[in-house]
């Protein structure tokens, strides 16, 4: 059973830099595409990026110049880096693994996450 | 980008109801088209893929049709577990888009 585990700070100031990871267990990040997304409170679903087992990535034009998404391959894991924070970046983030179809078939459980002035 | 238009953005039903939810694409995007669920401090949980495909343990109440630019997802009879939030999402191009949400409540 594939498992997605989030860690990462719950808290973050305004104008730094928030880093998440996802660790993957069950498979192997090898040769699939793992996105990550939020929603901010009360609002929709806003794709940030994906990640290829190769290594390449793909951003969402909105957030392009502020994310960078990268991946461990030993450890099983990939990450999510978000600079110049703001509070409008204050959101729950999911990391994802896509299914053939390009469908997000598989969640973490969320990090609920704060930019404070 | 793709702009999704998905409606109703709220709607009221009674246990044994068929609703149906619509989701329209600004451009075609074949059958790239998903419909999640998601309840109130969880992950959206995928139900259907590539616009009709149900995914393995989702009970067979639901069904997703269309392509193109015009889809569905309808819930045959409505059970107490399927109040939530319906999102549809394209996968055809990025950046992904999901639509605004459908809120389902009990009537």
């Amino acid at each position: 059973q594939v498992q997605l585990q989030q860690s990462g700070p719950g808290l973050v100031k305004s104008s730094e830099t928030l880093s998440l990871a996802c660790t993957v267990s069950g498979a192997s990040i090898s040769g699939y595409y793992w996105s990550w997304i939020r929603q901010p409170p009360g609002k929709g679903l806003e794709w940030i990026g994906y990640i290829y087992s190769s290594g390449s990535t793909d951003y969402n034009p909105s957030l392009k110049s502020r994310v960078t998404i990268s991946e461990d391959t030993p450890k099983n894991q990939f990450s999510l880096e978000l600079s110049s924070l703001t509070a409008a970046d204050t959101a729950v983030y999911y990391c994802a693994r896509h299914n053939s179809a390009g469908a997000f078939e598989i969640w973490g459980q969320g990090t609920m996450v704060t930019v404070s002035s | 980008d793709i702009q999704m238009t998905q409606s109703p953005s709220s709607l009221s039903a009674s246990v044994g109801d068929r609703v149906t939810i619509t989701c329209r694409t600004s451009q075609s995007i074949s059958k790239f088209l998903d419909w999640y669920h998601q309840k109130p401090g969880k992950a959206p949980n995928l139900l259907i893929s590539a616009a009709s495909n149900l995914q393995s343990g989702v009970p067979s109440r639901f069904s997703g049709g269309g392509s193109g630019t015009d889809f569905t997802l309808t819930i045959s009879s409505l059970q107490p577990e399927d109040f939530a939030t319906y999102y549809c999402q394209q996968s055809f191009t990025t950046p992904y888009i999901f639509g605004q949400g459908t809120k389902l409540e009990i009537k």
